[in-house]
């Protein structure tokens, strides 16, 4: 069964180094997310791309964070200038129609 | 403004009990979705269910059912004859309507419930 697959699983780095998080979606998806779960808190919504283009992004998705389709295949999350409080659970998802979304298994960024 | 509540933050039960997770809902839309996701201490969002706002029919899966009222803007979950293994935080979604100028559909979710379950 097709699944979406993030790289790393866990990523340690320091204070106002720039970090890059990598998602490969499910093949025939056409709508990608990104969300972020501070340890022990709820999944928030970060960003949504489709058709090349964010389509909506929220108040936690400032110019620090950019987000990317570089080669039709891969998703990736860029955070220019890591803040402490950019440590969390990082979860990328997938849907081919936008309502059902197949979520990654999540990267942890750990900001020294 | 779309929000999703679930009061319950902790629930400890025994082995074989049932449990009810409660999950609130506050949206202006008519048309709308709900789910269901477990999250294991391995961390994953593991999907259990999504409802559209048009089918209030209860569903049954295995030992899991969900009871949909949009009266009361509830979406609660049970777990028949809990599990050990069935020990995960539950978290409800809601997502807003598909919108044809532009895809959103981001899922807002509630703050989750610490389901424990003791052997």
């Amino acid at each position: 069964e097709p699944e979406v697959t993030q790289t790393p699983s866990h990523q340690v780095t320091q204070m106002g180094q720039e970090v890059i998080l990598r998602c490969v979606p499910i093949s025939n998806h056409l709508y990608f997310y990104w969300y972020r779960q501070i340890l022990g808190q709820k999944v928030e919504f970060l960003v949504s791309f489709y058709n090349n283009e964010i389509s909506e992004k929220s108040e936690i998705f400032d110019d620090q964070f950019s987000v990317e389709r570089p080669d039709g295949s891969n998703f990736t999350l860029k955070i220019r200038s890591t803040k402490l409080e950019d440590s969390a659970m990082y979860f990328c998802a997938s849907s081919t129609t936008g309502t059902e979304q197949y979520f990654g298994p999540g990267t942890r960024l750990t900001v020294t | 403004a779309q929000k999703v509540t679930q009061a319950q933050t902790e629930i400890s039960v025994v082995e074989k009990e049932d449990v009810t997770l409660d999950c609130v809902y506050e949206t202006r839309d008519t048309t709308y979705y709900l789910f269901w996701y477990k999250q294991p201490p391995s961390g994953e969002l593991v999907f259990l269910i999504r409802r559209n706002s048009f089918d209030e029919q209860n569903e049954i899966s295995g030992r899991y059912s969900w009871n949909f009222q949009k009266s009361t803007s509830s979406f609660n979950f049970t777990i028949t004859a809990s599990q050990v293994v069935d020990s995960a935080v539950y978290f409800c979604a809601l997502s807003e309507p598909f919108n044809y100028g532009g895809a959103t559909n981001k899922l807002i979710f509630g703050t989750g419930t610490l389901l424990a379950v003791q052997p």
